[in-house]
This record gives C-alpha cells, sequence and structure tokens, in this order.
C-alpha cells in the first residue's frame, strides 16, 4: 500500500516557471524523501528532510513538511527542460535509527517543462 | 565506482520460465533491496536484505525468491515467472536500513513474460 500520494499526477510548465509538487501522507515519519526518474533510468536520490525540519534547500530545490498535516511540497525553481522527469516522495516510517524500515514510494507525479 | 548494476537489462520470457536477476552494488553498503515498478503504481518492494546474511518480505513478495550472496550481490529469482510479472525491476542499495539512508539505484531490467 502506498504512504505517500503525490499531488497533482502530471504538470506541464514553461521553461522559467517554478514548478510545486505536493506529497501527503498517512502515518508518522521520521524522514521523508524526494526522488527523480528520468525515462526509462533507476531512481535519483535529490533530498531528504526529517521529521524536525521544516524546510530544506538544496540548489535550485526546496522542500517543506509540515509534519502537522502530514504533507511535504517540492519546489524547483527557474525550470528547465532538463527537469523533465517524473518526481517521487518516498516516507520512512521508523523513529529508530538501525531498525528495518522500508520506504514506502508513492506513484510519482510526472513533470514537463517546456523549452 | 561503478554504483549499482543490474543485468540483464532486457528480458523475455515465456509463460512458466525461470530467471535470476543479478544485482551488485560496489558502495559497501549493508542494505540491499528489490522493487518493481507498475505504469501507474509506482514503486512496490519485493524484497530486502537489511543486512548481509537477512532477507525479508516487502509488499508484493509472492512468486520470488532472494538470496543475499554477499555483501555486494543481492538476486532475485523468478521460479516460474507469469505475466503478471510483467515489470521493470529496480536493485536498490542503502548505507543501511532505516534512520535516514537514502537509496541508490540500478538501472532497472524490463521483463516481458508471455
Amino acid at each position: 500500500s502506498q504512504q505517500g500520494e503525490e499531488d497533482p499526477q502530471a504538470l506541464s510548465i514553461q521553461e522559467g516557471e517554478n514548478a510545486t509538487m505536493n506529497c501527503s501522507y498517512k502515518t508518522s515519519i521520521n524522514n521523508l524523501q524526494w526522488y527523480r526518474q528520468n525515462s526509462g533510468r533507476g531512481l535519483v536520490h535529490l533530498i531528504l528532510i526529517r521529521s524536525n525540519e521544516r524546510e530544506k534547500h538544496s540548489g535550485r530545490l526546496r522542500v517543506t513538511l509540515d509534519t502537522s498535516k502530514k504533507s511535504s511540497s517540492l519546489l524547483i525553481t527557474a525550470s528547465r527542460a532538463a527537469d523533465t522527469a517524473s518526481y517521487f516522495c518516498a516516507t520512512d516510517p521508523n523513529r529508530y535509527t538501525g531498525a528495518n524500515s522500508k520506504l514506502t514510494f508513492g506513484k510519482g507525479i510526472t513533470l514537463s517543462v517546456r523549452p | 565506482n561503478a554504483g549499482v548494476t543490474q543485468t540483464p537489462k532486457f528480458q523475455v520470457l515465456k509463460t512458466g520460465q525461470s530467471m535470476t536477476l543479478q544485482c551488485a552494488q560496489d558502495m559497501n553498503h549493508n542494505s540491499m533491496y528489490w522493487y518493481r515498478q507498475d505504469p501507474g503504481m509506482g514503486l512496490r518492494l519485493i524484497y530486502y536484505s537489511a543486512s548481509e546474511g537477512t532477507t525479508d518480505k516487502g509488499e508484493v513478495p509472492n512468486g520470488y525468491n532472494v538470496s543475499r550472496l554477499n555483501k555486494r550481490e543481492f538476486s532475485l529469482r523468478l521460479e516460474s515467472a507469469a505475466p503478471s510479472q510483467t515489470s521493470v525491476y529496480f536493485c536498490a542499495s542503502s548505507v543501511r536500513a532505516g534512520g535516514g539512508s537514502e537509496q541508490f539505484f540500478g538501472p532497472g531490467t524490463r521483463l516481458t513474460v508471455l
């Protein structure tokens, strides 16, 4: 069963615009991660935000986490055609380091950036 | 440093045939995972190995077996392939299971079962 649910399912924007993608989840988490998948390739880790963090930045990426609403958002600023990909949120439910937790992935958001 | 490698890249099987998907990582990671990805379903965990010598079922283990051969290698076996197992299979590894460890993915194996 999917823990994270991304929204929207598909997003099409013009190059230079910002892209905002959302993820909601059901149970408490240790951390939430975002991954990117280019067509026909494996997933690549983008950013991890822990449950005690509210916002995190990495280059053009900004991730927020609201544990009270059980939601996260990924913002890509000044998008480029190369950002065209699928984006997945993944939740890590365990609280204790070393426990056998398993990431649970959402179904993904397809982002198209038009040149 | 090749990261996570998977073989083969593509495979076509007939119903009832068996095959083993191979995965290896050279990052000295403790934990390894097998996922399948189907359209509209995201990634679903088949089996994982938190550390060498241990394996555990994930969300969709039926029809599959795994072997953690050593710290580097984690194989997935389909004993009697079925059309429902047509999918893209990804292997991943992480430093450890849990505790905020990011996962590194291989390029995937596209499997078609006729």
